[in-house]
């Protein structure tokens, strides 16, 4: 089975900080890789996402950074926010009719005060 | 517009019945995948629904299943429920498919007793 690995586990981080979440894939074929947000009781919500043509992607406080070559993509969150505090996922995929994503396990976030 | 809605959102089901899990996509999204998501396997894809016909499938048994109505509304079946069939059932609807911008609903938190 295809795998995402999601790194760290756990983070916390303090109001005002960078956070920075890591994931490696496997497939050379992917070519789609968002990041999802889910708060407690509430599904996934689709934050940010990026292709392999550029290298990095910004929304907002959001950052994505594309490594091809390493198969290695990150999602940075600059000033972070007590509101950030969720848990995010990244997936990758191949984009198109066959597109079955696979999933990293989550990465808890903490953002103190 | 309206966002994704999933009915039921709660449900406790005993092992051996079969449970049916509905999902209204946003208004001209003609892609509704379903997800997986459990403390110990994370989020696993299920299936994606295009105009009516299955367009792919994940690595579940055949007790999973779906279908998609005219109005891109679909249904989930899981029959002989097993314990380990708890989980919290995600669908997330598309205007293009799985591979691009999706939006999730809420879920249906399946108990198995």
């Amino acid at each position: 089975q295809q795998q995402v690995k999601q790194s760290p586990q756990s983070l916390i981080v303090q109001k005002g900080g960078i956070s920075i979440i890591n994931c490696a894939y496997e497939n050379t074929a992917f070519d789609y890789f968002p990041w999802y947000q889910q708060f407690p009781g509430k599904g996934p919500a689709l934050l940010i996402a990026i292709r392999p043509d550029v290298s990095e992607k910004k929304e907002g406080r959001f950052t994505i950074s594309f490594n091809k070559s390493a198969k290695q993509f990150s999602l940075h969150i600059m000033d972070s926010q007590p509101g950030d505090s969720a848990t995010y996922f990244c997936a990758a995929g191949k984009s198109g009719g066959s597109y079955i994503p696979t999933f990293g396990r989550g990465t808890s976030l903490i953002v103190h005060p | 517009k309206a966002g994704v809605t999933q009915t039921p959102r709660y449900l406790i089901k005993t092992r051996g019945q079969q449970v049916t899990l509905s999902c209204s996509p946003i208004s001209g999204h003609r892609s509704v995948s379903w997800y997986q998501q459990t403390p110990g396997q994370g989020l696993q894809f299920l299936f994606e629904y295009f105009s009516e016909t299955q367009r792919n499938k994940g690595n579940f048994p055949g007790r999973f299943s779906g279908r998609q109505f005219s109005n891109s509304r679909s249904e989930m079946n899981v029959s002989t429920l097993e314990l380990g069939d708890s989980a919290l059932y995600l669908c997330a609807s598309s205007l293009q498919g799985a591979g691009y911008e999706q939006y999730f609903g809420p879920g249906t938190r399946l108990t198995v007793t």
